[in-house]
């Protein structure tokens, strides 16, 4: 099946500075990588998503890197904000029943 | 946009007895919904995989017998958590594929916290 790494765990940045956060995927048949952003208690909400043949996609301060021959594919949020400190989720999609495999998260905090 | 709603939102119940969660969509249909449990300040751990009209498809290590799932309509799912034990006292958490949307994005519901004591 298919095997999700997600680093780094935590990041702490000022704000107005970048973010970025990696993943790394095992399964090269999957085809759908979405971002989840959690804050404390509640449901993850999708914040952008790339497909594979696609290697970029932008959404304001937020976007989207896919590597595939690498099977990498990245997160970055620029001129990052007190609100953007949350628990944010990698994810792929596998080829098995359009299951998600998840990473296993990364906590920003971005002091004011 | 695409609304999943869940019930209870929460829930506090003695060991032994059985509690039943259930995931809709509000305002879309889904062949399948997804059940994930989430323990604190760790990843979502999918639990099975629940399609309308047929058996669900369980991970590895979970019990069907204990975590009970019944997909009755393209808007309905449940999951009956069976003599429940403080062990399985977590977060639940549903989502769901728009049948429109060609499988790709899901949508979580707000979760279900469980506390058995």
């Amino acid at each position: 099946g298919e095997n999700v790494e997600q680093h780094p765990s935590t990041l702490s940045v000022q704000e107005g500075d970048s973010a970025v956060i990696k993943c790394t995927y095992s399964d090269s048949a999957s085809n759908y990588f979405p971002w989840y952003k959690q804050e404390l208690g509640k449901r993850p909400q999708l914040i952008i998503d790339i497909r594979s043949n696609v290697g970029e996609k932008k959404d304001q301060r937020i976007a989207v890197t896919l590597n595939k021959t690498a099977k990498h594919f990245s997160l970055h949020i620029t001129e990052t904000q007190p609100e953007d400190s949350a628990v944010y989720f990698c994810a792929a999609r596998g080829s098995t029943l359009g299951r998600l495999y998840f990473g296993r998260g990364t906590q920003l905090t971005v002091w004011p | 946009g695409a609304v999943v709603s869940q019930h209870p939102s929460r829930v506090i119940c003695k060991s032994g007895t059985s509690v039943k969660i259930e995931c809709r969509s509000l305002d879309f249909q889904a062949t399948t919904m997804f059940w994930y449990r989430q323990f604190p300040k760790q990843s979502l751990m999918l639990m099975a995989t629940s399609n309308e009209g047929s058996k669900a498809t369980y991970e590895q290590g979970v019990e069907k017998d204990k975590f009970l799932i019944n997909h009755a309509s393209l808007t309905l799912s449940t999951l009956t958590v069976t003599s429940a034990h403080p062990e399985d006292s977590s977060f639940y958490i549903c989502s769901a594929s728009p049948i429109a949307g060609g499988g790709n994005e899901q949508f979580f519901g707000p979760g279900t916290r469980l506390t058995v004591l």
